[in-house]
């Protein structure tokens, strides 16, 4: 069975640097069929898409966030993480992990996110 | 970049069957067929429903059901259950700017 679970500070104060890790279980990350995605959710909000990273290492982010984000990827430690820099209160949310399904008949098209994480919240305060 | 666009509320009583919309603002949806939709009870992640427009994972109920026309995809639930209450929202996957765009989220309320 898949699992995803996500890990990290509960609380960020504001211009200092995120870091959360996502700990994949049964399933291996270095895979080609997926992308290693990260999704965050705003309070009583919508989803909003973060960025993803391939096992080679490739990255894609969320134009509006690119200038602040880093995905990394430890193959040894069946983890992907996530780092936003220079925070705001902007930033407070649920942060979820995602696995999404790449369609190779498709070109890479992405074809859904089918394992999420449990979320984590991380508020942005002094 | 499609933007998606989705009824903030819907609502239908038990055994009934009710449809939500995602419409696009540009021809994304028409031309890409990455659409997925979640769902979401309160406090919970996201679980997925369907994928590329029509597909529904294992697990997934029959009650579940999309489509696409155009500009604009649907997820049906027929037979409505309580247990179905929660927010859905869609996806679109596509090759330029945002990779992935969500609709801003549908509440679906049984009555």
């Amino acid at each position: 069975q898949v699992q995803l679970q996500e890990s990290g500070p509960g609380l960020v104060e504001p211009s200092q640097t995120l870091s959360l890790t996502c700990t994949v279980s049964g399933a291996s990350i270095s895979s080609d069929g997926y992308y290693w995605t990260w999704i965050r959710q705003h309070p009583g909000k919508g989803l909003e898409w973060v960025g993803h990273i391939y096992h080679s290492g490739s990255t894609y982010y969320n134009p509006s966030l690119k200038s602040r984000i880093i995905i990394a990827l430890d193959t040894s430690k069946s983890q992907f993480s996530l780092q936003l820099n220079s925070v705001t209160a902007a930033d407070t949310a649920v942060y979820y992990c995602a696995r999404g399904l790449i369609n190779w008949n498709r070109g890479g098209h992405l074809r859904a996110f089918d394992i999420w994480g449990q979320g984590t919240m991380v508020t942005v305060s002094s | 970049q499609s933007a998606l666009t989705q009824p903030p509320s819907v609502s239908g009583s038990p055994g009934q069957s009710v449809t939500i919309s995602c419409t696009g603002t540009s021809s994304d949806l028409d031309t890409y067929n990455s659409v997925s939709w979640y769902q979401q009870p309160p406090g919970t992640a996201p679980k997925l429903m369907i994928y590329e427009v029509n597909n529904r994972p294992s697990g997934v109920p029959d009650r579940f059901s999309g489509s696409k026309s155009g500009n604009t995809a649907s997820l049906t639930i027929s037979g409505l259950q309580a247990e179905d209450e929660a927010d859905y929202y869609c996806s679109l996957y596509s090759t330029s700017g945002t990779l992935v765009v969500f609709g801003g989220g549908t509440k679906l309320t049984v009555l």
